[in-house]
């Protein structure tokens, strides 16, 4: 069993929908990062949180410390934003999520 | 540009050659890492420097693995002969300071090579 899952794997949505991608962890950490990787390998941290939800744009992050666990959400969704998103969990080191690979339609 | 640069971008070897990955972290960064992102999974942690000092080496795989940063600043990978499941892309990134838990990484675009 991995130490930082996600779900889904895949996602295909049209444009405007709302997208959700889980993550869960079994390791004990503080905070918990989102990364956003688009085809080419650049990764773009999207958000780093340790409580609560953050909001930046069409995109939300929430995350529960107790339950181990967090989502991403995109608002409206647009084929721009058509990328792998990446979940990763700090402990001595960055323990990455295999991502979720969503591809947005017009 | 300020952000994470690596070079070469792409690199094909045949198996059994040595090759050398740069990464030149964002100026004045103390904290750079390497990763190994196998095709359709996510990256795997390599190797950690603080500076000059390389402070965990626990996720190379193999001595056929080094890295150094002797300067504190620019990165070298290096795989010395080169098997074919060393294929993947190759990630470095960089932190201003020296917490995994709070600072922000700043990826570079990554090398992806080939062993033939």
């Amino acid at each position: 069993k991995n130490e930082v899952e996600q779900s889904p794997q895949n996602l295909t949505a049209q444009e405007g929908e709302f997208i959700t991608i889980n993550c869960s962890y079994s390791v004990g950490i503080s905070a918990l990062h989102w990364l956003q990787q688009h085809p080419g390998g650049g990764i773009v941290s999207l958000f780093m949180l340790s409580s609560g939800k953050k909001k930046h744009g069409r995109l939300i992050a929430t995350i529960n410390i107790q339950e181990k666990h967090s989502s991403l959400h995109i608002t409206a969704s647009h084929p721009r934003d058509s990328a792998v998103y990446i979940c990763a969990a700090p402990t001595d080191k960055l323990i990455f999520g295999t991502g979720t690979r969503l591809q947005v339609f017009p | 540009g300020a952000g994470v640069s690596q070079s070469p971008r792409y690199k094909v070897a045949k198996r059994g050659q040595d090759v050398a990955l740069r990464c030149d972290p964002i100026s004045g960064h103390v904290s750079l890492f390497w990763y190994q992102q196998a095709l359709g999974q996510g990256p795997e942690f390599l190797t950690y420097f603080q500076n000059e000092a390389q402070l965990d080496k626990s996720g190379l795989p193999s001595d056929r693995f080094f890295a150094e940063r002797p300067e504190g600043s620019v990165s070298t990978l290096k795989i010395q002969r080169t098997q074919q499941e060393d294929s993947a892309v190759y990630l470095c990134a960089s932190t201003h300071g020296g917490r995994v838990d709070t600072d922000t990484q700043y990826f570079g675009p990554g090398t992806r090579l080939t062993v033939l």
